[in-house]
């Protein structure tokens, strides 16, 4: 079957850093994307990770070990407005339609 | 605003009765995603078309579902006779066309709407 487990929750103080990790299990595996979602939101896209390695976009960077079957997210300078819930979502071809994971919803207190 | 539009946002029906929404992609985007999601759930994939062309249909998804995008603009996902667990929110997205040799390198975010919240009575 197809599975995507990440932590549901993460709570990490303002300032801070947090990284929030996520296995998949897919017939097939293409990428590793992130999304963002406010509550009441539409999910935002975050980054994507192809190959294996780290991205860095800003304070977010994702990483990827295909031979492990697992990726991050890593925020960096935790702010308020960070809180949301975070998706990792796997691409099994090049049609890119996402599996998506259950969410982590990420709690940061002052 | 050239964002990712669906209308209606909240639509309450009673069960048994059709619905039809509808999403009007960025315009320059080819590819039209819809989704389903459900509180404290990710998105769950639907359906996808590359242009007019429906290229995948979840195999989760009943015959009750259908969807179509005729112009290669808009599309519209109707659901026939409702049931409760029909209640979600159903999210598109559209992407723009792959350039170049496509590989893992390359890869063209999803721009989500606002979803249309469905409530069967």
């Amino acid at each position: 079957g197809q599975s995507l487990e990440q932590p549901s929750e993460v709570t990490a103080v303002e300032g801070a850093i947090v990284q929030i990790n996520c296995t998949y299990q897919t017939s097939g595996f293409y990428g590793l994307s992130w999304y963002q979602q406010h509550d009441g939101g539409a999910p935002t896209f975050l980054s994507y990770n192809g190959l294996d390695g780290l991205e860095e976009t800003g304070r977010f960077s994702s990483f990827l070990s295909r031979s492990d079957s697992y990726g991050y997210l890593l925020l960096q300078e935790l702010q308020m407005k960070d809180s949301a819930s975070y998706f990792c979502a796997v691409s099994e071809d090049s049609n890119y339609q996402l599996i998506w994971g259950a969410g982590t919803k990420l709690i940061i207190k002052p | 605003d050239t964002g990712v539009s669906q209308d209606p946002r909240h639509k309450i029906t009673k069960r048994g009765q059709n619905v039809t929404f509808r999403c009007d992609p960025i315009s320059e985007h080819n590819r039209l995603y819809w989704y389903r999601q459900t509180l404290g759930q990710g998105p769950e994939f639907l359906t996808y078309f590359q242009n007019e062309a429906q290229l995948e249909k979840s195999r989760l998804l009943s015959d009750r579902f259908s969807a179509e995008r005729p112009k290669g603009s808009f599309s519209t996902l109707e659901i026939q006779r409702t049931e409760q667990g029909d209640s979600a929110m159903y999210l598109c997205a559209s992407s723009s066309p792959l350039t170049g040799a496509v590989n893992e390198f390359s890869y063209n975010e999803q721009f989500f709407g606002p979803g249309t919240r469905l409530t069967v009575l």
